[in-house]
């Protein structure tokens, strides 16, 4: 069965000290591994996809990156704007474009 | 990227009435689904929608309780049907521009509560 799990389930930050976020996945062949943000009473907004071992992508002070086996969303210098929930997401290969997600990290990032 | 929007934003029910929720995009999309986020919880899939064609159901949900729409490539419509206050939940339409392109778009979502 395909499965996503995320940890920690909350993470405390001080402005300033960077920190990692893991997702680690089951899945019968991986088509792409996504990482979206969600802010409290919004949808999730889409930050990366990430399609094969050993690729990274970067968007400001994140950095997505990728194994076999897990994901890591590293967070450089944070800022309290950073704060929200991070999701995870799988679609395996082989069939319509189907989310599984992950249960989330809540990031606070204290001034 | 796509824009969404989803009306209503929020609404609070009685017992065994029903809701319709509508999404909206701002492009033609290929395909569209419909995600729950029951209180704390991650988003499930209900549903996969695509146009001309029945909407595909996840393990767990059912064409009754959960009837969704596709009239065109930009709108479709959830209805939660027979509400009980276990359906309060938050409910998030997403679309991608798939089959090339897989990355998935959502909207606002619409906060339901059951009383």
């Amino acid at each position: 069965e395909d499965q996503v799990t995320q940890s920690p389930e909350a993470l405390r930050l001080q402005e300033g000290e960077s920190s990692s976020l893991n997702c680690s996945y089951t899945v019968s062949g991986l088509r792409g591994l996504f990482w979206y943000r969600q802010d409290p009473g919004k949808g999730p907004e889409f930050l990366f996809t990430l399609y094969s071992a050993g690729e990274e992508k970067e968007k400001e002070r994140l950095k997505a990156t990728l194994t076999k086996k897990e994901s890591f969303l590293h967070i450089t210098a944070p800022k309290p704007e950073d704060s929200a929930t991070y999701l995870c997401a799988v679609q395996a290969s082989g069939g319509y474009n189907k989310l599984i997600f992950g249960a989330g990290t809540r990031l606070a990032v204290h001034p | 990227s796509a824009v969404i929007s989803q009306k209503p934003s929020r609404d609070i029910c009685q017992r065994g009435t029903s809701l319709t929720i509508q999404c909206q995009v701002d492009s033609q999309v290929t395909m569209m689904f419909w995600y729950r986020q029951q209180p704390g919880q991650s988003l499930t899939l209900i549903a996969t929608a695509n146009q001309g064609s029945e909407a595909t159901y996840e393990s767990g949900f059912v064409i009754d309780k959960f009837p969704i729409s596709r009239p065109n490539l930009t709108f479709s419509t959830l209805t939660v049907s027979n509400m009980s206050p276990e359906d309060s939940s938050i409910y998030l339409c997403s679309a991608d521009r798939g089959p090339s392109t897989d990355t998935q778009y959502f909207g606002p979502g619409t906060r339901l509560t059951v009383l």
